[in-house]
């Protein structure tokens, strides 16, 4: 069966700090891969998607990139965090429908 | 501005009674419709899929879809309060990969 991890599971960096988490998907090959962010109290917002190794599309223009160097790994970054990106950042997977099933998240605090 | 449009709630039932939830989205083209159970602090997940016209039953779950009203809904038949949790309605386009988020429906199931 398929398992995603993510890591780290909570996080406080000060304003300023880089950032780097991480995704990793089992028991799939080729998955379409997302990084969403949840804002306390909010919806779900597509930040990016990959759909190969590689190959990122954003959704929002913001200080945040993303890499897919493996085939089931994908990595939210940052040079510079603001306040604003304080959320709930979740990674997802699909191979075809239905839907779309996301990892543990990492919540992430700066200050 | 494609748009997916829940009541934010909160909504409360008692134990054993019908919950009803629903969602209106602004895209017409839309092809497929998601539910999911986000519990406090935990990441979506995926409950209930419909593609088309009509009613889809899977245990105590029922989704509900009218494209030419542009409505999706989902039943829980006899509530129980390990129901309570926030409802989130997606709906994707056809390749799936841009899926639209409601900022979800917050249930509370009183025993």
């Amino acid at each position: 069966s398929q398992t995603i991890h993510q890591w780290p599971a909570t996080l406080v960096q000060p304003v300023g700090s880089p950032l780097s988490l991480e995704c990793t998907v089992e028991g799939t090959s080729n998955p379409n891969l997302y990084w969403y962010r949840q804002a306390a109290g909010r919806g779900l917002q597509l930040l990016f998607y990959s759909v190969g190794i590689g190959q990122i599309s954003s959704e929002v223009p913001q200080n945040l990139s993303a890499s897919r160097p493996q085939d089931r790994q994908f990595i939210l970054s940052s040079k510079k965090l603001l306040l604003s990106d304080s959320g709930f950042y979740l990674c997802a997977w699909s191979v075809q429908l239905p839907g779309q099933f996301f990892g543990p998240g990492t919540r992430l605090t700066v200050l | 501005q494609k748009e997916v449009e829940q009541n934010s709630g909160p909504l409360s039932v008692p134990e054993g009674a019908i919950a009803s939830l629903n969602c209106t989205y602004s895209d017409r083209v839309s092809q497929s419709f998601f539910w999911y159970r986000q519990y406090s602090g935990k990441s979506p997940e995926l409950i209930m899929s419909i593609y088309s016209n009509g009613d889809k039953e899977d245990g105590r779950f029922t989704a509900q879809l009218n494209k030419a009203s542009q409505y999706v809904s989902l039943l829980i038949r006899d509530s129980q309060p390990s129901d309570s949790a926030t409802y989130l309605c997606a709906v994707s386009n056809t390749g799936g990969f841009k899926t639209i988020f409601g900022a979800g429906t917050r249930l509370f199931v009183k025993a």
